[in-house]
């Protein structure tokens, strides 16, 4: 597509329950990455997948979260038993190579309530 | 670590005002430098960037420089437009992983016609 896709744009969650956020990058983009956004905060690095390898998943907060991009394209961030401080912005952003100028989706807005 | 310093905001200003938006910045390294920019309901976009010291970034009538000797990347334009009402967020690359972007908390511009 024309740009970076996320579904949903908006979830609200119960506390514990489980959700999972979708990101349709950019068509061939190899490289793909997600970034958690706090209110008033800059968005802060998750994880990145180059193709199918998650090749870094250093920023992922706990092992509550997951992420994963089984064929290389579309990619789903995974979070178990959510809890209030999971509440953000969560952004997806793919590029043809690594390094920079990435383009970022919209975003979905998770709230725990 | 990688960190980076931005401007507070709210910044709000006349339509042709001169707009200067600091960022300081600590890495361990040559970061490249970036600015990017969230329009009201749309994604992060790339604004500019410099990639070594004394770069010139520009784009839209915006400029940056890359200031290795006070480790500062302040953006600056001339003659602000209505249309340059947005988030702006000044971010670096960590050295080791250029992947990997820290980004400012965001500094919120309103330009009044």
């Amino acid at each position: 597509g024309a740009g970076v896709s996320q579904s949903p744009r908006y979830k609200v969650a119960k506390r514990g329950q489980d959700v999972a956020l979708r990101c349709d990058p950019i068509s061939g983009h190899v490289s793909l990455f997600w970034y958690q956004q706090a209110l008033g905060q800059g968005p802060e690095f998750l994880t990145y997948f180059q193709n199918e390898a998650q090749l870094d998943k250093s920023g992922l907060p706990s092992d509550r979260f997951f992420a994963e991009r089984p064929e290389g394209s579309v990619s789903t961030l995974k979070i178990q038993r959510t809890q209030q401080e999971d509440s953000a912005v969560y952004l997806c952003a793919s590029s043809l190579s690594a390094a920079g100028g990435y383009t970022f989706g919209s975003g979905t807005r998770l709230t725990v309530v | 670590g990688n960190s980076v310093t931005q401007m507070e905001g709210p910044v709000t200003l006349s339509e042709e005002a001169f707009l200067t938006i600091n960022c300081t910045y600590t890495a361990t390294g040559y970061p490249s430098l970036f600015w990017y920019v969230q329009y009201p309901g749309e994604g992060l976009q790339l604004l500019l960037k410099a990639t070594k010291a004394d770069d010139k970034g520009s784009n839209k009538g915006f400029e940056a420089t890359y200031r290795k000797e006070t480790t500062s990347f302040h953006l600056e334009k001339g003659s602000v437009q209505v249309s340059d009402s947005a988030v702006y967020f000044c971010a670096l690359s960590d050295p080791r992983n250029d992947y990997k972007l820290s980004f400012g908390a965001g500094t919120t511009v309103t330009v009044r016609a």
